[in-house]
């Protein structure tokens, strides 16, 4: 069965810090993995994609992802937090060939100064 | 990158009515959309996928008579929820694929329907 698992429902850090953001998924085939943040009230914006090539992906917002196949996981990361990325962050896994995107159950990240 | 909207962006509504989303892809076809519902502080749970001329496929759970959804054209569908009752308040998103690019779907920025 297809599932995203993150394991942090909710994470405080310090302004200025880093930042890891936990995502494990269980996917059939070739996965097409995503990142999403989504302020309270709004839709959802995508900060990365990763579909094929480089392990490492660079987003927006100075955010970046490793897909580790082994471990069947695709972590966000930021080396320095702002207080401006308080949000729900969503990890989602979807497929080429199929329709169907699978969220996890969110993370929210709270910024402290 | 490609836009999609919604409309309205929030919609207050007595039980027992009817309530129309819309979801538009702005620059691009879209054979196939898809339906979200958020509750507070949860996921998106897929409520049906719209493909383009045909009916649309429902997840297991989803009322189909309840939640109406009709994607006549390449680039809207519409959610029309009827008599809407409390329990039917929500955060409703929708996406679209676009064709040209394989894997992505693009969200649009969600409707609050509030069932007074």
């Amino acid at each position: 069965a297809q599932s995203v698992t993150q394991p942090d429902i909710h994470i405080t850090v310090s302004e200025g810090a880093s930042l890891e953001l936990r995502c494990n998924y269980s996917y059939g085939a070739t996965p097409y993995l995503f990142w999403y943040v989504q302020s309270p009230g709004q839709g959802l914006q995508l900060l990365l994609k990763y579909f094929s090539g480089d392990t490492l992906v660079q987003g927006i917002k100075g955010f970046e992802a490793e897909f580790k196949r082994s471990q069947s996981s695709f972590n966000l990361r930021k080396p320095s937090v702002h207080w401006s990325d308080a949000a729900e962050y969503f990890c989602a896994v979807g497929a080429n060939t199929g329709n169907q995107f699978y969220f996890g159950t969110g993370t929210s990240l709270t910024v402290i100064p | 990158g490609a836009v999609v909207s919604q409309h309205p962006s929030r919609v207050i509504c007595k039980s027992g009515t009817s309530v129309k989303i819309e979801c538009r892809s702005l620059d691009f076809q879209a054979t196939t959309m898809f339906w979200y519902r958020q509750f507070p502080k949860q996921s998106l749970m897929l409520m049906a996928t719209s493909n383009e001329g045909s009916k649309a496929t429902y997840e297991q759970g989803v009322e189909k008579d309840k939640f109406l959804i009709n994607h006549a054209s390449l680039t809207l569908s519409t959610l029309t929820v009827t008599s809407a009752h409390p329990e039917d308040s929500s955060f409703y998103i929708c996406s679209a694929r676009d064709p040209r690019e394989a894997g992505e779907q693009y969200f649009g920025p969600g409707t609050r329907l509030t069932v007074t």
